[in-house]
């Protein structure tokens, strides 16, 4: 079954501390991983798009890394901001259809 | 930029009536989606769209209906609503390429009681 799991489901950091976000996945066969960052009440917005093929990618203060063979990604949030108080899902997509498996979200809270 | 625009942004319905959610996108994006987002769950896909004039069901279709007369809009129907379909709902669009990201809209708040 095609699933994907995030961990921790919520997290909270001190203002200008880094974290570190996990996702776990068993989708196959896989075409990309993407990561989104959803405000409360807003839709999700994209942050990295990554391919098998690549292992990093960063934006801004966030860098995601993607590890095929294990079937595991991490998002890493440098330098925490209040703003940064969001879900993070992790959505992986099936090369066959180009369907969209979400997780259920890493809720962060970052406190001043 | 007015990328995925949802209306309404909250509705409150009582069981056993009909409503229309609006989307519509001004990047020419030929896929659609409609996703669910029901509290501490990941979003579920109810309908997609490749192109005006084309639909199909996603993982939860039932109890509601689509349609795709034009590129820009892609409204969701409720009939006979229900309180499992309390949700948010959210609008999605993308380019043709896979690998492009899905632009969201800010959602729908819906109520059944």
């Amino acid at each position: 079954k095609n699933q994907v799991e995030q961990s921790p489901q919520s997290l909270i950091i001190l203002e200008g501390k880094n974290c570190t976000l996990q996702c776990n996945y068993t989708v196959s066969p896989f075409s990309n991983l993407r990561w989104y960052k959803q405000d409360t009440g807003r839709g999700p917005v994209s942050l990295t798009i990554m391919t098998f093929s690549e292992n990093t990618k960063s934006n801004g203060r966030y860098t995601a890394t993607l590890d095929a063979d294990t079937k595991q990604s991490s998002l890493h949030i440098t330098a925490s901001q209040l703003s940064d108080s969001a879900s993070y899902i992790c959505v992986v997509v099936g090369s066959t259809l180009g369907r969209l498996y979400f997780g259920r979200g890493t809720q962060l809270t970052v406190w001043p | 930029n007015a990328g995925v625009t949802q209306t309404p942004k909250f509705r409150i319905l009582k069981i056993g009536q009909s409503m229309t959610l609006q989307c519509t996108q001004d990047m020419n994006h030929n896929y659609m989606y409609w996703y669910r987002q029901d509290p501490g769950m990941g979003l579920k896909l109810i309908y997609y769209s490749v192109g005006a004039g084309i639909t199909d069901k996603g993982e939860v279709p039932n109890g509601y209906n689509v349609s795709r007369s034009t590129t820009e809009d892609f409204p969701l129907r409720l009939e006979l609503a229900a309180p499992s379909q309390t949700s948010v709902y959210f609008c999605a669009s993308r380019r043709g390429q896979v690998d492009q990201p899905q632009h969201f809209g800010d959602g729908t708040r819906l109520s059944i009681l």
